[in-house]
């Protein structure tokens, strides 16, 4: 069964403080990794899709990297419009067309 | 593009009540689905189309029916509803590219739904 474990669960920075967000993966082939945002009472919206292990995606302060086991969110110099939960999904490769596993999230709030 | 809309935002049903919830997208999407969000939990997947009069279940799809008869809506039906109902919903949809190994999905604001 594809799991994905997100960790921190909750990460409060400071202004400017970088850091990095994980999602561990667990699936019999990676079709793609996906990054969403969502902010409170919102649907999540997406950031990015990773395939392949050494792929690097970036968007204005975040960037998302992926190997073979999980993927990193990067956010560098945080600013307090960053605060949000962070979504991680896969897609195997076994698997359907439709099914995405989601972990649970990371809620980062960013203080100024 | 409007992208996925959702009506209502909020409802609050009595147990044993049944309601719709509406879905609706613009971008000609052929994927579309239904998930729900509980706190503390990862998005789990109530049903998906993958086109016009098709539907399929998904994990979570007990207490629920859908239907698809256009591309552009695709409706939840709640019957008698039960408190382990209470969540968030989300519709989304997505559209297969040629050649593509996946395809991002869009997501709308969401139903909040009690049960009580």
């Amino acid at each position: 069964e594809d799991q994905v474990t997100q960790s921190p669960e909750a990460l409060r920075l400071q202004e400017g403080e970088s850091s990095s967000l994980n999602c561990s993966y667990t699936v019999s082939g990676l079709r793609g990794l996906f990054w969403y945002r969502q902010d409170p009472g919102k649907g999540p919206e997406f950031l990015f899709t990773l395939y392949s292990a050494g792929e690097e995606k970036e968007k204005e302060r975040l960037k998302a990297t992926l190997t073979k086991k999980e993927s990193f969110l990067h956010i560098t110099a945080p600013k307090p419009e960053d605060s949000a939960t962070y979504l991680c999904a896969v897609h195997n490769s076994g698997g359907s067309n439709y099914k995405l596993t989601f972990g649970k999230g990371t809620l980062l709030t960013v203080n100024p | 593009n409007a992208g996925v809309t959702q009506t209502p935002k909020f409802r609050i049903l009595k147990i044993g009540q049944s309601m719709t919830l509406q879905c609706t997208q613009d971008m000609n999407h052929n994927y579309m689905y239904w998930y729900r969000q509980d706190p503390g939990m990862g998005l789990k997947l109530i049903y998906y189309s993958v086109g016009a009069g098709i539907t399929d279940k998904g994990e979570v799809p007990n207490g629920y029916n859908v239907s698809r008869s256009t591309t552009e809506d695709f409706p939840l039906r709640l019957e008698l509803a039960a408190p382990s109902q209470t969540s968030v919903y989300f519709c989304a949809s997505s559209q297969p590219r040629q050649g593509a190994r996946t395809y991002e999905q869009y997501f709308g604001p969401g139903t909040r739904l009690t049960v009580t």
